[in-house]
């Protein structure tokens, strides 16, 4: 089976501050990995994914994740922050190949940046 | 990208009746629709996988009767809350995911229909 845990329920960010949100999965077989953001009463918009190839990943809005297989991590990052960028992220896992594709997600952690 | 629409994307209604919830992909056709809850300040907990013409997958613990699915067709999925309580009151959120090959097997998101049960 597959998990996925996310430390830190909460970040807050100065902005123009680095964000690091991060991500450890479990996975039994090779995994995809997902960063998703909700802005509030929304739905997920894709930020990256990690399928095969290049371990460094580069999202939109200036966020990008590396793939960690030994680490088993797939933290997400931005240099700068911005107002605009809080929010409430996901990471979520996807065994490759597994039935009908489904996605299990982290908790979610809130993204704050102050002025 | 791909577009996921719901409708309605607010309900509130009664204790004891039942809401139907409608899920579109309005620019591809979706092999399968995935469809979470999402409680206040939670993750998003899967509870059916729905394909095209055949009976919904159930997560363990969702009630089938109670959260009737049907996907009649390849942009079209309805959740339906049978006899709806508040503690049915929730974020529902669907997913859909393309035919095999297409849009690298991605699911993309719908906005969520608030559900509120008084």
């Amino acid at each position: 089976a597959q998990s996925v845990t996310q430390l830190g329920s909460h970040v807050s960010v100065s902005e123009g501050a680095l964000v690091l949100l991060r991500c450890n999965y479990s996975s039994s077989v090779p995994p995809y990995l997902f960063w998703y953001v909700q802005y509030p009463n929304q739905g997920l918009q894709l930020l990256l994914k990690y399928t095969t190839g290049a371990t460094l990943v580069k999202g939109i809005n200036g966020f990008e994740a590396e793939f960690k297989k030994s680490e088993t991590s797939f933290h997400l990052t931005k240099p700068s922050a911005h107002m605009s960028d809080a929010a409430e992220y996901f990471c979520a896992v996807r065994t490759s190949g597994g039935s009908n594709y489904k996605l299990t997600f982290g908790k979610g952690t809130l993204l704050t940046v102050n002025p | 990208g791909a577009v996921v629409s719901q409708h309605p994307s607010r309900v509130i209604c009664k204790s004891g009746t039942s809401v139907k919830i409608e899920c579109r992909s309005l620019d591809f056709q979706a092999t399968t629709m995935f469809w979470y809850r999402q409680f206040p300040k939670q993750s998003l907990m899967l509870m059916a996988t729905s394909n095209e013409g055949s009976k919904a997958t159930y997560e363990q613990g969702v009630e089938k009767d109670k959260f009737l699915i049907n996907h009649a067709s390849l942009t079209l999925s309805t959740l339906t809350v049978t006899s709806a309580h508040p503690e049915d009151s929730s974020f529902y959120i669907c997913s859909a995911r393309a035919l095999a090959g297409s849009r690298n097997n991605e699911q993309f998101f719908g906005p969520g229909t608030r559900l509120t049960v008084l």
